[in-house]
């Protein structure tokens, strides 16, 4: 399974566009990089997922460049309701191994 | 709400008990995972079910053992409970093994050894 570093916290403040990048330099050929968000005491929360180039849905887009060896995930406009732990996931199937993930702190 | 539901939500029990911890699936999902996550620490990735059978295991010892049903539904059974078994066991349900798939996962059971 490909190994993911990712920056332990980052702080923001409201209304800021945040990226958290994630690297996985041995990912492999069939693996997918998934994020997830978690809010303390509750289940991660899927949010976006990609294989290569750009993805895009209602809450974040995902950037992958062509060699796939990182990922950012983009968040627009963030709010104190972003402030929560996200995770970076590469696997080749469901079997998703998480990593300490990213303390993101949106600040007023 | 992602329609997968775990019991019970809080749970405290000795140290060298066992404990069932039940986990219901979204419909029509056939792959649970279990993890357990530590205080200030990433679900770290126990077991996963796929059919009934097992699908992949973390790092976890032989205690640490589950099943699931015909329906889906899963149960994650742990013997001869430490201290540092103290956690927040998760489960994910998902409808498939392919990575471009979604997973749910519900609230969590806390669980307390003392």
């Amino acid at each position: 399974l490909a190994k993911t570093t990712q920056p332990i916290s980052m702080d923001s403040y409201e209304g800021q566009e945040v990226n958290i990048t994630c690297s996985h330099n041995n990912i492999a050929t069939n693996d997918y990089i998934t994020w997830y968000q978690q809010f303390p005491s509750q289940g991660p929360r899927f949010i976006i997922q990609g294989y290569k180039t750009k993805v895009t849905n209602e809450v974040a887009s995902l950037f992958i460049p062509a060699d796939r060896k990182s990922s950012t995930l983009s968040l627009p406009r963030v709010s104190l309701s972003d402030t929560a732990v996200y995770y970076c996931l590469v696997a080749p199937y469901n079997d998703m191994r998480f990593g300490a993930g990213t303390r993101l702190t949106v600040k007023p | 709400e992602t329609g997968v539901t775990q019991s019970p939500t809080h749970l405290i029990k000795t140290r060298g008990q066992q404990v069932t911890l039940r986990c219901s699936s979204q419909s029509g999902h056939n792959t649970v995972s279990w993890y357990q996550q530590a205080l200030g620490q990433g679900p770290q990735f126990i077991f996963q079910y796929y059919r009934e059978e097992e699908n992949g295991r973390g790092n976890f010892p032989p205690r640490f053992s589950g099943l699931q049903f015909p329906n889906y539904s899963s149960e994650l059974n742990v013997n001869a409970l430490e201290l540092d078994d103290s956690a927040l066991y998760l489960c994910a349900s998902s409808y498939a093994l392919t990575g471009d798939t979604e997973a749910f996962f519900g609230q969590g059971t806390r669980l307390t050894v003392v």
